[in-house]
C-alpha cells in the first residue's frame, strides 16, 4: 500500500544552520503530500502541501518540492531558528492521510 | 472558538474508571478522525467518521468506544483501560476523506491521558 519513509531523528542544530529532513513516498496513483509539525504540548498542524509532480509547498522559509522522478518530498530551511524546535511529519493523502513516523527537531541558541 | 477543539486537555484515571473525551470542530467538516500517539510510536488511526457514519475502525480494542452524534462533535469513550493506553489522543477533522486527494487534516491539540 501507499506510505511515506522519513529520516529518522533527532535531529540538534545550532541556529541559523540548513534544515533537511528527508520523506520519500510509495504510492501507486497521484497523492498529495504534506508536512505537518507538532509543537511541544499542542496538535499537529500544517506546515505545506503539493498536490502534484514538481509543485513546491512553502510556509515559514520551509520548502518542500514533489518529485516524482525521486519520489520525494524533501523538507528544507536555509537558517533555522530556535522556535523551530518541533517534531516533523511527512504524510500523503489518497483515500486516507498517511504520515511518517515524524522526525524530532532541536535547534540550539 | 475556532478550528477543533478538544476536552479535557489532560486526564488521568484508574483502570475502573469511565470516562470521555470530546472533539469539536468549527471547520464546517464532514469527516473527523480518532488518532493514538504514543511515545516513540507512528501516529496510529484508530476511527474514521464521515457524514457521522463510522468508516474505518482500525482493530482498535472494545475498551475505546466511538460515538459521533452529529458532522461537528466526536466523542472517546473509555472504559477498563490499560497502562498502555496511556498516551496523546489526537481528534482531527476533514472536508472528506473519500474521493478527493487534497483533503488536509486539521489537528486539535490532544488530551494527554494517563491511566493509573
Amino acid at each position: 500500500g501507499n506510505s511515506v519513509t522519513q529520516m529518522e531523528g533527532p535531529v540538534t542544530l545550532s541556529e541559523e544552520a540548513f534544515l533537511t529532513i528527508n520523506c520519500t513516498y510509495t504510492a501507486t496513483g497521484y497523492p498529495s503530500l504534506f508536512w505537518y509539525v507538532q509543537y511541544p504540548g499542542e496538535g499537529l498542524q500544517l506546515l505545506l502541501k503539493a498536490t502534484k509532480a514538481d509543485d513546491k509547498g512553502s510556509n515559514k522559509g520551509f520548502e518542500a518540492t514533489y518529485r516524482k522522478e525521486t519520489t520525494s518530498f524533501h523538507l528544507e530551511k536555509g537558517s533555522v531558528q530556535v522556535s523551530d524546535s518541533a517534531v516533523y511529519f511527512c504524510a500523503l493523502s489518497d483515500d486516507h492521510m498517511r504520515f511518517g513516523a515524524g522526525t524530532r527537531l532541536t535547534v540550539k541558541p | 472558538e475556532t478550528g477543533v477543539t478538544q476536552t479535557p486537555r489532560h486526564l488521568v484515571m484508574g483502570m475502573t474508571n469511565k470516562k470521555s473525551l470530546k472533539c469539536e470542530q468549527h471547520l464546517g467538516h464532514n469527516a473527523m478522525y480518532w488518532y493514538k500517539q504514543s511515545a516513540k510510536k507512528p501516529l496510529e488511526l484508530m476511527f474514521v467518521y464521515s457524514l457521522e457514519e463510522r468508516v474505518e475502525n482500525n482493530s482498535v480494542p472494545s475498551r475505546f468506544s466511538p460515538e459521533c452524534p452529529n458532522s461537528s462533535h466526536l466523542f472517546l469513550h473509555l472504559h477498563t483501560l490499560q497502562p498502555e493506553d496511556s498516551a496523546l489522543y489526537l481528534c482531527a477533522s476533514s472536508q472528506d476523506p473519500r474521493g478527493s486527494s487534497y483533503n488536509e487534516q486539521f489537528f486539535g491539540p490532544g488530551t494527554r491521558l494517563t491511566v493509573l
